[in-house]
């Protein structure tokens, strides 16, 4: 059983568009960090959430933690190219347990 | 700050003889290190969670004694694999999460090791 479900799974978009990738759980978390990997290399951390309801900016990037800490968003402004990459999100219940990853989300951006 | 070194970045064995992978967090200390296994375009699947001074957890189905991992200092992790067969191929990433200075479950990946077993 998946704990973290990433939708969607793949998407393709034209620079300049928005875009919005979701997260979802059943399950309550402390914290939720947000992770960009390209081919071959280790994920990025871009933003960790922990308070429901919380919004982060991060540039173009907005990131929302659920009011129930049960899910979050990743909403991209005016997609580039180099926002090109594997979006993963990862929670953990407590602050020193493990992380559990989602699928993961492949974006492209076309020039 | 927050950096995690990995060595070697790519490895090409034998099936049949064992590797060696090397985990460094350069400008921070490091209780626990992650070692992870990720195969073309999925997610992250952890194998382990490497703990300084005592014995690693291991997720199930992952043979402890295929891969051993030992965690000798706050800043270095190493997982052998032992007797490397072709389905061990794979993309390896360790992680390593900071031992203070950091509230939450923050980790920070090493740039992975790819291993290919002939």
């Amino acid at each position: 059983t998946q704990l973290l479900e990433q939708s969607p799974q793949f998407l393709s978009i034209q620079e300049g568009e928005n875009l919005t990738v979701y997260c979802n759980s059943s399950s309550v978390f402390s914290s939720l960090q947000w992770y960009r990997q390209e081919p071959g290399e280790g994920p990025v951390l871009l933003v960790t959430v922990v308070t429901g309801g919380e919004v982060k900016k991060l540039k173009r990037l907005t990131f929302q933690f659920g009011d129930a800490r049960k899910d979050s968003s990743l909403h991209i402004t005016a997609a580039q190219p180099g926002d090109t990459g594997l979006y993963l999100c990862a929670g953990a219940k407590t602050n020193a347990g493990k992380s559990t990853f989602g699928d993961g989300t492949t974006l492209t951006v076309k020039p | 700050g927050a950096v995690v070194s990995q060595h070697p970045s790519r490895v090409i064995c034998k099936s049949g003889t064992s590797v060696k992978i090397e985990c460094r967090s350069l400008d921070f200390q490091a209780t626990t290190m992650f070692w992870y296994r990720q195969f073309p375009k999925q997610s992250l699947m952890l194998m382990a969670t490497s703990n300084e001074g005592s014995k690693a957890t291991y997720e199930q189905g992952v043979e402890k004694d295929k891969f051993l991992i030992n965690h000798a200092s706050l800043t270095l992790s190493t997982l052998t694999v032992t007797s490397a067969h072709p389905e061990d191929s794979s993309f390896y990433i360790c992680s390593a999460r900071p031992s203070s200075g950091r509230a939450y479950n923050e980790q920070f990946f090493g740039p992975g090791t790819r291993l290919t077993v002939l």
